[in-house]
């Protein structure tokens, strides 16, 4: 099973909305609605922020929201802000019932 | 409040076995599975496997079948990861993450801090 695709960096100025694109296959991403997001920040575990492609689990701002189109799945942040920046990873249910993650996106706040 | 507590820090030689626990607290642990997810230095995050606390099936990644096994105690709301014939490659930290749901869907909400696993001769 091959890694979900990510851009490696993403940049924004506080403020600013951005967006992260996750890019696999019918048989992950596409057939199912069981994309995660994660955000990590350095020498920490992963938090999760959205689930089932759009729901963000309770205590999570509503700045973050997630969205799916074919094959890839999108994590969009608004109103970023300093404490944003973080590495970003989606994962997604697959058809052999396993877990794929993408490679992981490194955003930064300018 | 729900939380997994990981045990600590491992050293191991190559071809040893290493087995990490995870201890959880704040919910019933027979309600949702357990994720393992390990993350090497510097990279992304590498899927394990699942294990269902309700009757211990799991699921394994392919790269990994043969040499992982996951379990779970139930009487202590604790599961393991064991993992054998460690190469240089296993050096990462470990993860457990607790699933969303009883039944797997890959997605997980509380992660532990995880357990650096050192593999060197």
């Amino acid at each position: 099973q091959s890694a979900l695709t990510q851009p490696a960096s993403v940049s924004g100025s506080p403020g600013q909305s951005i967006t992260i694109s996750c890019t696999g296959t019918s048989s992950d991403v596409g057939g199912y609605n069981y994309v995660s997001w994660y955000q990590q920040h350095p020498g920490k575990a992963p938090k999760l922020m959205i689930y089932d492609v759009s729901n963000r689990p309770s205590g999570v701002s509503n700045r973050f929201s997630g969205s799916k189109s074919g094959n890839t799945a999108s994590l969009t942040i608004s109103g970023l802000q300093a404490e944003d920046e973080a590495d970003y990873y989606c994962g997604s249910y697959t058809s052999s019932n396993t877990v794929v993650f993408g490679g992981g996106t490194k955003l930064t706040v300018l | 409040q729900v939380q997994l507590v990981q045990s600590g820090a491992e050293v191991k030689k190559p071809g040893a076995s290493v087995k990490v626990s995870c201890k959880a607290s704040g919910y019933t642990f027979t309600t949702y599975g357990i994720n393992w997810v390990r993350q090497a230095p510097g990279q992304g995050l590498e899927w394990m496997g699942w294990i269902s606390t309700y009757n211990g099936n799991t699921n394994y990644a392919q790269r990994l079948q043969g040499r992982v096994t996951m379990t779970t105690d139930t009487s202590t709301s604790t599961a393991y990861m064991d993992l054998r014939s460690l190469r240089s490659d296993d050096t990462a930290v470990y993860y457990c993450a607790r699933g969303r749901m009883r039944y797997f869907d890959g997605s997980t909400d509380v992660w532990g801090k995880g357990t650096t696993v050192t593999v060197s001769s």
